[in-house]
């Protein structure tokens, strides 16, 4: 059964920084892309990055570029979200899901960014 | 960037009822399309990929339709489990887009 574990959530400062992360068991990780969406509070969905099986590919939603990286570990079957310079409007549960098509998801983390 | 208008908003149904949600987008997409089941304070759930093709374990009553701009989510017969909030992702061009949702309640 494919499980999708978030962390590395928490309460973080405007401009500061934290690094999310997504366990991933019960498939082949290394043979899917995989993506990550956040959710506002009270808000519909928005796809935020997805990142290519090598890491090879990495695409982005512009309010994201050049504060997020998405990145991988194949070997620990694990994905990473480093979020820098974060903004108030970033304050949301973020979800990782499997595949470019965002096939199965992730219970979120929620990161809130506040003074 | 895509965007994906989904319609209606808000829709209340009694079980039983057959519903219909669409979305349509800014340009085509081919079937580069999902919908998605989300209830409150959970995940969303993946219901239909590629426009038409049942997730497995998703009901039959659940079915999708459409290509290029247009698309539809059916639902045959509303069951009490149904009410929830159902979302399309547009995935054929990046970066992918949601639509804005439709909450389907009890009427």
């Amino acid at each position: 059964e494919v499980q999708l574990v978030e962390s590395g959530g928490g309460l973080v400062q405007p401009g500061g920084s934290l690094r999310l992360s997504c366990a991933a068991s019960g498939f082949t990780f290394s043979s899917f892309w995989m993506t990550w969406v956040r959710q506002a509070p009270g808000k519909e969905l928005e796809w935020v990055a997805n990142i290519k099986q090598d890491g090879g590919e990495k695409y982005y939603v512009d309010s994201v570029k050049g504060r997020f990286t998405i990145s991988r570990d194949n070997a620990e079957n694990s994905l990473y979200l480093q979020m820098d310079s974060l903004r108030a409007e970033d304050t949301a549960i973020y979800y990782c899901a499997t595949g470019a098509t965002a096939a199965k998801w992730g219970q979120g983390t929620l990161v809130t960014v506040s003074s | 960037d895509i965007q994906m208008t989904q319609s209606p908003s808000s829709l209340s149904a009694s079980v039983g009822d057959r519903v219909t949600i669409t979305c349509r987008a800014s340009q085509g997409i081919r079937n580069d399309l999902g919908w998605y089941q989300q209830k409150p304070g959970k995940a969303p759930k993946r219901l239909i990929y590629s426009a038409s093709s049942l997730q497995s374990g998703v009901p039959s009553r659940f079915s999708g339709s459409g290509s290029g701009t247009e698309f539809t989510l059916t639902i045959s017969s509303l069951q009490p489990e149904d009410f929830a909030t159902y979302y399309c992702l547009q995935h054929n061009t990046y970066p992918c887009t949601f639509g804005q949702g439709t909450k389907l309640d009890i009427k």
